[in-house]
């Protein structure tokens, strides 16, 4: 079993779209998430950080976590053409981050 | 503030041969991660300095691979000698002193494409 689990799309959505991103991890002593933005042939770049279960609100972007089911999703409201790129969770425990496989989101004009 | 550079962009040789690849951190940056990402993937750590020690190396296939970071700067990663399974994307990133919390910043990546 894959310490993150993430479906890796493409995942097609119209533009103005509500995006739903879904991570699933399997170590209860994962403590910090992440979410990374990676444009085509760039480097990944931090999206939204979170440290506890809950929500963390960032303009457009909600990212929230569950520990208790081990989930972790980033929604994205009001969706445009420029959010298209792949998305990676990541989570650490301590040092080594762990990235999911990314989910790669299309938002069409 | 200049972000983390890599060189070269691109790399296509044949299998058996050896390439190396370049990085230069964000200035004033202890900590310095050197990353594999295959295509479909997301990126798996291959190895992690501080300052110019080696923090985790455990994923780093060293019969083939290597890397150092001469002074705690600029660091060097070797494939010697190349598989076809090490075509990939080779992404560097550096955060301020390692920690978790500590955001991490990537570079565009070397594109390697071994034939």
């Amino acid at each position: 079993q894959k310490e993150v689990e993430q479906d890796p799309g493409p995942l097609s959505v119209p533009e103005g779209a509500i995006v739903s991103l879904n991570c699933t991890y399997s170590n209860s002593a994962f403590q910090y998430f992440m979410w990374y933005r990676q444009y085509s042939r760039k480097g990944p770049e931090l999206l939204m950080y979170t440290y506890s279960s809950g929500n963390k609100e960032d303009g457009r972007f909600t990212a929230q976590v569950d520990k208790s089911s081990k989930y972790i999703s980033l929604f994205i409201r009001d969706s445009q053409p420029s959010d298209s790129a792949t998305y990676l969770c990541a989570t650490t425990g301590f040092q080594k981050l762990v990235f999911g496989t990314g989910t790669r989101l299309l938002v069409s004009p | 503030e200049a972000g983390v550079a890599q060189s070269p962009r691109y790399k296509i040789i044949e299998k058996r041969q050896s390439v190396a690849f370049w990085c230069n951190p964000i200035s004033g940056h202890a900590t310095l991660y050197w990353y594999q990402q295959i295509l479909g993937q997301g990126p798996k750590l291959l190895i992690q300095f501080q300052n110019n020690g080696v923090v985790d190396d455990s994923q780093l296939p060293k019969d083939r691979f290597s890397a150092e970071r001469l002074k705690g700067v600029d660091s060097t990663l070797k494939i010697q000698p190349a598989k076809l399974e090490d075509s990939a994307v080779y992404l560097c990133a550096s955060s301020l002193l390692g920690r978790a919390i500590d955001t991490q910043y990537f570079g565009p990546g070397t594109r390697l494409t071994v034939l």
